[in-house]
């Protein structure tokens, strides 16, 4: 069974700091999705992190995937109000012939203060 | 208009009765999904689709069903509520053509069963 495990479940930090958020999985997989959720709303794509050493950036935000160490991580850079939201990472079983849907983690939630 | 449209958006019902959560799709892709969302726990898969003739029972299957009406149609179904069935749900769409599967959210329906 698929495992994906997120730390810090819960982030305080001020603006303008930086800081990185962690995802382990328990099954080999080079397939790893970042979400982000504003409260009451839909899930959003971040970054799609599909091979070994992977990495993305987008803004003040940075993904990469390390599939030998079944690690992700998403670091934030110089941390502003408006990053403030849950961020999910999700795993992928490829099995060639299908998939079985995304596995979660518990999610992050982060808060921004100024 | 969303590409992944949810209906309803709420629904407070009352435990016993059979409910319908119904979700359609434009972005043409064929699998989709059912999740649900509750505080603390991430999602969770209740059943997953690849085409209209492939449907396949996610993590907590239990106390649901599904219909594939369509390619862009995907129904889920709580045939008797009860109070934990109380949640978030999420119905969700990838396309098997391209590399990785990843999902693209509907806005959610918030279930309340009293």
């Amino acid at each position: 069974e698929l495992k994906v495990e997120q730390n810090p479940l819960f982030l305080s930090m001020q603006e303008g700091k930086n800081y990185t958020i962690y995802c382990n999985y328990s099954t080999t997989s080079d397939r790893l999705y970042w979400y982000r959720q504003d409260p009451g709303k839909s899930l959003e794509s971040l970054f799609v992190l599909l091979s070994n050493g992977a990495v993305k950036q987008e803004g003040r935000l940075m993904a990469s995937l390390d599939t030998k160490a079944r690690l992700s991580t998403l670091h934030i850079t110089a941390a502003v109000h408006d990053l403030s939201a849950t961020y999910f990472c999700a795993v992928d079983i490829y099995s060639g012939g299908g998939a079985d849907g995304l596995t979660f983690g518990k999610g992050t939630h982060l808060i921004i203060q100024p | 208009d969303a590409d992944v449209t949810q209906t309803p958006r709420n629904r407070i019902t009352k435990t016993g009765k059979r409910i319908m959560l119904e979700c359609s799709q434009t972005k043409g892709h064929d699998r989709m999904y059912w999740y649900r969302q509750d505080p603390g726990l991430g999602l969770r898969l209740i059943y997953y689709s690849f085409d209209v003739k492939d449907i396949n029972k996610g993590e907590i299957s239990d106390g649901y069903s599904v219909s594939r009406q369509a390619q862009a149609k995907f129904s889920l179904s709580l045939e008797s509520a009860i109070p934990n069935q109380t949640a978030l749900y999420f119905c969700a769409t990838s396309d098997s053509g391209r590399g990785g599967t990843e999902a693209f959210f509907g806005q959610g329906t918030r279930l309340t069963v009293v």
